[in-house]
């Protein structure tokens, strides 16, 4: 069974970088996995911010990255600022039509 | 505006039936393929199906496999989730997400909420 792995939690000082990683419990993400990013935060519908590796959604302010980091793909938020303040998913393609989210990483701004 | 709206949801006991739709505003649903995303009550996401852009691909989780189908009326504009068989732990708020070709998630809907309770 394929697990997709981010880490639980994290926190960033504001104007600081964060960098989550998204990877799997065997084998390493390439962009051949289309990995996408997502941001929620509470009591909201999530909001697509990454696709496809490294594009950013319409609207997305560009301090949101996101890349391929050794064998995982990674969403970077490089100037932190309270409201990015979320949980973040990511959602990879793991082939024959399906698609397998982690568990999410809560960011704390502080 | 460019919306997607999920309708559907509400309470229906173990072993029940429902099923979800997902309106398309603003935008031709036929362009896309769709998603659908569930979310338990303070859990995580998880993915549930998705359907290509004609409707002739349908692709589904292992744990609803057989009791959920996924469907679209592209005239219509709206995607829907046939779900039988349902169990308790399938209580959650379940999204339609529009996917730009095969791989690019895009817009969410704002969710239904499927209580399965008796």
């Amino acid at each position: 069974q394929t697990v997709v792995t981010q880490e639980p939690s994290f926190s960033v000082s504001p104007g600081g970088t964060v960098t989550l990683t998204c990877g799997l419990n065997s084998g390493s993400v390439s962009t051949t996995y289309y990995p996408n990013w997502f941001q929620q935060t509470p009591g909201q519908a999530p909001r697509t911010l990454i696709y496809s590796t490294n594009t950013r959604s319409s609207g997305v302010p560009d301090r949101f990255s996101g890349s391929i980091l050794g064998n995982k793909a990674a969403l970077t938020i490089t100037g932190a600022q309270a409201d990015d303040e979320s949980i973040y998913y990511c959602v990879l393609y793991v082939g024959r039509g399906i698609w397998v989210f982690g568990e999410g990483t809560k960011v704390t701004v502080l | 505006e460019v919306e997607l709206v999920e309708s559907g949801g509400g309470l229906v006991q173990p072993g029940g039936s429902l099923r979800l739709s997902c309106a398309a505003s603003g935008f031709s649903l036929s362009r896309y393929w769709m998603h659908w995303a569930r979310q338990a009550p303070g859990k995580g996401l998880v993915w549930v199906s998705r359907l290509n852009d004609d409707g002739s691909v349908a692709t589904y989780a292992d744990s609803v496999k057989g009791r959920f189908t996924i469907s679209r009326d592209n005239a219509k504009n709206t995607l829907y989730l046939q779900m039988n068989n349902l169990r308790a732990e399938e209580t959650a708020v379940y999204y339609c997400v529009s996917s730009t070709s095969m791989v690019k998630w895009n817009i969410w809907g704002r969710g239904t909420l499927v209580t399965v309770s008796s």
